[in-house]
Order: structure tokens, then C-alpha cells, then sequence
């Protein structure tokens, strides 16, 4: 167990729909990213929140939305699906570093496997 | 963060040592080099870190020469369990918002 739960696990729906994926990152985290990995492809970078705002954005779609709560749970909302949705979607978690070039590394969570049929 | 530079894939034999070499030409004085490990259908797994020389810990080491224009993951006596991606990171990870990794390194353990 990484620290990092992102649920569901597994989510199966049709195009056109709406889903909400769901991250809480590790107790102590402030920042939270998300990824998109598609069937033999790389991780692509979609965004990120620090404490709850905005810090940067990858290549997410329009039609891809994301938030972080007070409580530093993060969800991606994905609507107007499309079968080229279909991919896992990893959340990853990091501490605030004290100082530039603090050793740190990412936590990723086992992400959510999305189908869309 | 930099860009960084590795090997597709890579084949080798159980028990033996594997080293995958990662450039990074444009790497920055603030920058650390990372590996992370992603087996199927899981998330990426953190290795290990360096800044310069010579780093060890209990999965792998990290070489990286006094330029630290590349660097090099060693696994020692790998086994069929460390076939998976390998992805070479370059950058202050404090500091770096986009956090962009490559294609990284297929590592396929034979037996």
C-alpha cells in the first residue's frame, strides 16, 4: 500500500457519459497529479493542485476537470466520454519541500482502470 | 525539466546485472536525477534519487559521473520480477510543476 487510494479500481461506462475518479493522496501531501496512461503509451502529465489550487496543467482535455478539496482529496471529473478515454488514471501525491532540491519522490496511487464501451 | 534520453527496451538473463543509461544533457545545477519502476497495470514505483557520485540503497544503485550529463541505474542479479518500465527523471522536483516522463526503459528479464 503506497499511501495513495484512488477509487474505484475499475469503472465501465458508455460514451457520452460523466465519471468522477477519485484520489486521497498521502497523509501529509499537499500536492496531488494526475496522469493518463493509454494501452502501451507513456504517462501523460494532466495537472496538478497544491493545497487546494491549481499549480499546472499538462495536456487535459476540455472536457477533463479536476479539483482539490480542504481535505487535499482530489477528483478528476471526465465527461462527454469517448472510446479514446479509455486508459488507467493515476493520481500521485508529494510533499512540500523545506528546502530547493530536497530529495523527494512521488507516490503513486494503483490507479483506476476506465473503459468506455 | 531536463530531457531525458534512454534506452526502449532492454533484454537480459536472470542473475545477471543490468544497467540502463539515461542522458541528460541539459540538466541543471538544482536538478536530481530519479528512477521510478512501473510494472503493468500499476502505478510507477520510486527507486532512487541522486544528486551526484554514487547512491545504494537496498533495490539498486545510481552512477552518475562528475558531469552528470547521464546516468546509470544499476539492478543487481535481476530476477523475472524486475521486468517492467523504468523511467529516468531529471529535474528539481520541488520545484517543477510539469512533471513529464518519457517512453522510459521496457526491461524484459529472461530465465
Amino acid at each position: 500500500d503506497s499511501g495513495v487510494t484512488q477509487t474505484p479500481k475499475h469503472l465501465i461506462t458508455a460514451t457520452g457519459q460523466r465519471v468522477t475518479l477519485r484520489c486521497s493522496p498521502r497523509s501529509g501531501d499537499l500536492s496531488v497529479y494526475w496522469y493518463q496512461q493509454s494501452l502501451d503509451q507513456g504517462l501523460q502529465f494532466l495537472i496538478q493542485y497544491y493545497n487546494g489550487e491549481e499549480r499546472a496543467k499538462g495536456n487535459i482535455l476540455e472536457r477533463f476537470s479536476a479539483q482539490q478539496f480542504p481535505d487535499l482529496h482530489s477528483e478528476l471529473n471526465l465527461s462527454s466520454l469517448e472510446l479514446g478515454d479509455s486508459a488507467l488514471y493515476f493520481c500521485a501525491s508529494s510533499v512540500v519541500p523545506s528546502a530547493p532540491g530536497d530529495l523527494l519522490g512521488y507516490t503513486f496511487g494503483s490507479g483506476t482502470r476506465l473503459t468506455v464501451v | 525539466l531536463a530531457k531525458t534520453t534512454q534506452p526502449i527496451s532492454m533484454d537480459s538473463y536472470e542473475g545477471q546485472e543490468v544497467n540502463i543509461t539515461c542522458s541528460h544533457n541539459n540538466i541543471a545545477t538544482n536538478d536530481y536525477i530519479t528512477w521510478y519502476q512501473q510494472f503493468p497495470s500499476q502505478g510507477p514505483r520510486f527507486i532512487i534519487q541522486g544528486y551526484k557520485t554514487k547512491v545504494t540503497n537496498e533495490v539498486a544503485s545510481l552512477f552518475i559521473p562528475a558531469d552528470r550529463k547521464s546516468s546509470t541505474l544499476s539492478l543487481p542479479r535481476v530476477s523475472l520480477s524486475d521486468t517492467a518500465v523504468y523511467y529516468c527523471l531529471v529535474g528539481d522536483m520541488g520545484r517543477d510543476d510539469k512533471i513529464i516522463f518519457g517512453k522510459g526503459t521496457r526491461l524484459h528479464i529472461l530465465p
